[in-house]
C-alpha cells in the first residue's frame, strides 16, 4: 500500500480481555517497529523486526505483550489480559533498511482504551 | 548503546519568536539523526534528517537543525514561530535501530 496501515484505529476493551492490533507496513520494507505512546509520555519502544532476524523484544513491558510478523510483512501485536495501564496509542512504523539513513514511516496508530 | 535526550517536555513561544528545541544524542558511532513532528491526532511525519555531508539541514515548514558532533547535539530551530507549528516534536537517531527521544510539545502563544 501507499503507507503504513494500522487497524483498528480505535479499540475499547474490557479489563482482562485479549486484544490484537494489526500493522501493514509499506510493501518491501524490511524493518518494522512497534511503539507505545501514553498520555504525557514519549514514544516507548516495544519491539523491532528486521527481515528474518530474531526480533528485538527488549522493549516489551511484560509477558502479556507479544508480537509476530508473518511472511516478513504484516505484524500483529497481542496484549493478553489487558490492564488499564495498557491504555495508549500503539504506533507501528516501517523502514526500507535497518538503521542507516532511511526514515521510518509511521501509521496513524491504534488508540487502545481499557475500561 | 544509543540514546536520545530532549531537554524540555514542553516549550512555549510567542508567535513570531524563535523556536529552539533541544536534542542531544549518545552513540558509540556517529548516528543518523532525524526530527519528526506529530500534529494533534495525527501520526508522525519526517521534518528533516541528517545523514552525511552538510551539518546544517533544512526541512519542511522553515525548520532547520544543525549537527554538532563536538556537542553531540542536533537542535531544531525556526526563526519565526507560526500558530500552525504547535505540535509535538521528536528527535531520533538511528544506527542499527531507531531510537526516539521522549518528545517536546511546542505551544505557540498568539
Amino acid at each position: 500500500g501507499a503507507g503504513v496501515s494500522q487497524s483498528p484505529s480505535n479499540k475499547v476493551t474490557e479489563k482482562g480481555k485479549d486484544v490484537e492490533l494489526r500493522c501493514d507496513p509499506i510493501s518491501g520494507h524490511t524493518a518494522l517497529y512497534w511503539y507505545r505512546q501514553s498520555l504525557g509520555q514519549g514514544l516507548e519502544f516495544l519491539i523491532y523486526f528486521q527481515g528474518n532476524s530474531a526480533p528485538d523484544k527488549s522493549g516489551l513491558p511484560s509477558d502479556r505483550f507479544s508480537a509476530e510478523r508473518t511472511g516478513g510483512s504484516v505484524s500483529t501485536l497481542t496484549i493478553q489480559r489487558t490492564q488499564q495501564e495498557d491504555s495508549a496509542v500503539y504506533l507501528c512504523a516501517s523502514s526500507s533498511r535497518p538503521g542507516w539513513n532511511t526514515e521510518a514511516f509511521f501509521g496513524q496508530g491504534t488508540r487502545l482504551t481499557v475500561v | 548503546a544509543q540514546s536520545v535526550t530532549q531537554l524540555g517536555s514542553h516549550v512555549s513561544v510567542s508567535e513570531g519568536a524563535l523556536v529552539l528545541l533541544r536534542c542531544n544524542y549518545s552513540s558509540s558511532v556517529p548516528p543518523y539523526l532525524f526530527w519528526y513532528v506529530q500534529y494533534p491526532n495525527q501520526g508522525l511525519q519526517l521534518l528533516l534528517k541528517y545523514t552525511t555531508g552538510a551539518t546544517l539541514v533544512k526541512g519542511i515548514n522553515g525548520f532547520e537543525a544543525e549537527f554538532k558532533k563536538s556537542e553531540t547535539s542536533f537542535h531544531l530551530t525556526k526563526p519565526s514561530a507560526h500558530m500552525s507549528d504547535a505540535a509535538e516534536y521528536f528527535c531520533a537517531s538511528t544506527y542499527q535501530k531507531v531510537t526516539f527521544g521522549t518528545g517536546t510539545k511546542l505551544q505557540v502563544i498568539p
